[in-house]
């Protein structure tokens, strides 16, 4: 079945720090690929998504792009600040004809320090 | 923005007790969502439902759990006779389409203590 695999955290970044955050997958479909964040004591948050092969999504200083070849989706962003700390969610969505639901990775904890 | 609201933000309840937990989706989508997630685990999905009934329920949804959409504007996630096992934060979402597209709009969630 599909599954989404993350790089483990917690992930400790100095702030203006570049941030990757490791994130592949496995579709029998053509999925649409996702990012959410979830910060402390808060729901989910859609970040950012793309929908079909070399997409790039964006959003508030993050990127990350839909790449088929090596069924990946890192997310990325060029100087991280405190206010970034949150766990990260990677998930996917195969658009077969009856799946509904997403499928989550395990999540990242991302902490930044001062 | 639209947002979608569950309420209360935070239950416990005994074990054995039945507990409902109310969302409010965005008014003007289609598809309902619930999904949980338990402390420090990954978030799972429970159910989804759409034109008034369940599209998908994964395992978890046994017979324990209905969802109802009672009036044109909730979306409910009934739990009949809890278990400790069943504390874990549950989260409504809802999307215009199929979440291929579009992605969710979540709730912020209610967090479920079963004591």
């Amino acid at each position: 079945g599909d599954s989404v695999t993350q790089m483990e955290g917690p992930v400790t970044l100095s702030e203006e720090a570049f941030l990757t955050i490791n994130c592949t997958y496995t579709a029998t479909g053509y999925p649409s690929l996702f990012w959410y964040v979830q910060y402390p004591g808060e729901g989910l948050q859609l970040l950012l998504k793309a929908t079909k092969a070399d997409d790039k999504g964006s959003n508030k200083g993050f990127e990350a792009t839909y790449r088929k070849e090596t069924t990946s989706f890192h997310l990325e962003k060029g100087s991280v600040q405190v206010s970034d700390s949150a766990v990260y969610f990677c998930a996917l969505s195969d658009r077969g004809d009856s799946n509904y639901q997403l499928i989550w990775g395990a999540g990242t904890k991302l902490i930044i320090k001062p | 923005e639209p947002e979608v609201t569950q309420t209360p933000s935070h239950q416990v309840t005994q074990m054995g007790q039945e507990v409902i937990l109310r969302c409010v989706p965005i008014s003007n989508h289609l598809y309902f969502y619930w999904y949980r997630q338990i402390l420090g685990q990954k978030v799972e999905f429970l159910v989804s439902f759409y034109n008034n009934e369940i599209s998908e329920k994964s395992e978890i949804f046994d017979d324990q759990f209905s969802v109802e959409r009672p009036d044109g504007s909730n979306f409910t996630l009934k739990i009949r006779s809890t278990k400790l096992e069943d504390s874990a934060m549950y989260f409504c979402a809802s999307s215009e389409a199929r979440a291929g597209n579009y992605g969710y709009t979540f709730g912020s969630g209610t967090r479920l203590t079963v004591v």
